[in-house]
């Protein structure tokens, strides 16, 4: 079962512009992590927020967390094409040992 | 450091074939281990997991199976392969909740 739910589906900019992805979840979580995929490869991780964190960056990535709303976004800022990709936000639930998964956002950048 | 295996990369299997997917994990002991299915172009479905040897957790009830023979050894499996059992697999794992998952490079299963 799909726990999060990404938005938009599709997203294209121009390099150099921020990209904003959100993500919404349905239940409680332990975490929320936020992955990435190019085509035809496995994922790879990008950050993992925890519930009582609101916001947290890496590099060129900024990731906020609204518990009460249950929702994230992602901020990619000042885009490269190699950002190009499919972009996953996941939950890991308190009383589980598994991670859900959302439905992606595909990103593409042009040069 | 640690590594995450996973073969083949592609393969086509005729229906009614069996099918055997392995995934090893090294330079880590007692991983968590996964198997998620992707189909074209949606999310991830996570199908079985695995906490230690033999134990082994299945969330969706389908065609397929799991085994865990060895600490770093995860394996997919089929008796007989199903036209909707084509798919991208994916093994991953981690070791315990708070940390990201590392995921193998994926295997592209094409059932005709």
């Amino acid at each position: 079962s799909q726990q999060g739910e990404e938005d938009p589906q599709a997203l294209s900019i121009q390099e150099g512009e921020n990209a904003t992805m959100n993500c919404s979840y349905k239940t409680s979580i332990n975490n929320l992590q936020w992955y990435r995929q190019n085509s035809g490869r496995g994922l790879v991780h990008l950050i993992l927020i925890r519930s009582n964190e609101r916001e947290k960056h890496s590099g060129r990535l900024r990731v906020t967390l609204d518990t009460s709303k249950k929702s994230s976004s992602l901020l990619i800022t000042a885009s490269r094409a190699a950002d190009t990709a499919s972009y996953f936000c996941a939950t890991d639930s308190w009383n589980t040992d598994k991670l859900i998964f959302g439905t992606g956002t595909r990103l593409q950048v042009f040069p | 450091s640690q590594t995450i295996h996973q073969w083949p990369a592609t393969l086509v299997q005729p229906v009614g074939s069996p099918l055997s997917l392995e995934c090893t994990v090294e330079g880590t002991s007692n991983p968590n281990l996964y198997w998620y299915r992707q189909a074209a172009g949606r999310g991830l479905q996570l199908l079985f997991y695995s906490v230690g040897i033999g134990q082994i957790s299945s969330e969706v009830p389908q065609n397929l199976s799991a085994s865990r023979p060895q600490d770093q050894q995860f394996i997919l499996s089929s008796k007989k392969l199903l036209l909707s059992d084509s798919g991208f697999y994916l093994c991953a794992w981690n070791l315990d909740r708070g940390h990201g998952y590392t995921f193998g490079s994926g295997t592209r299963l094409t059932v005709v």
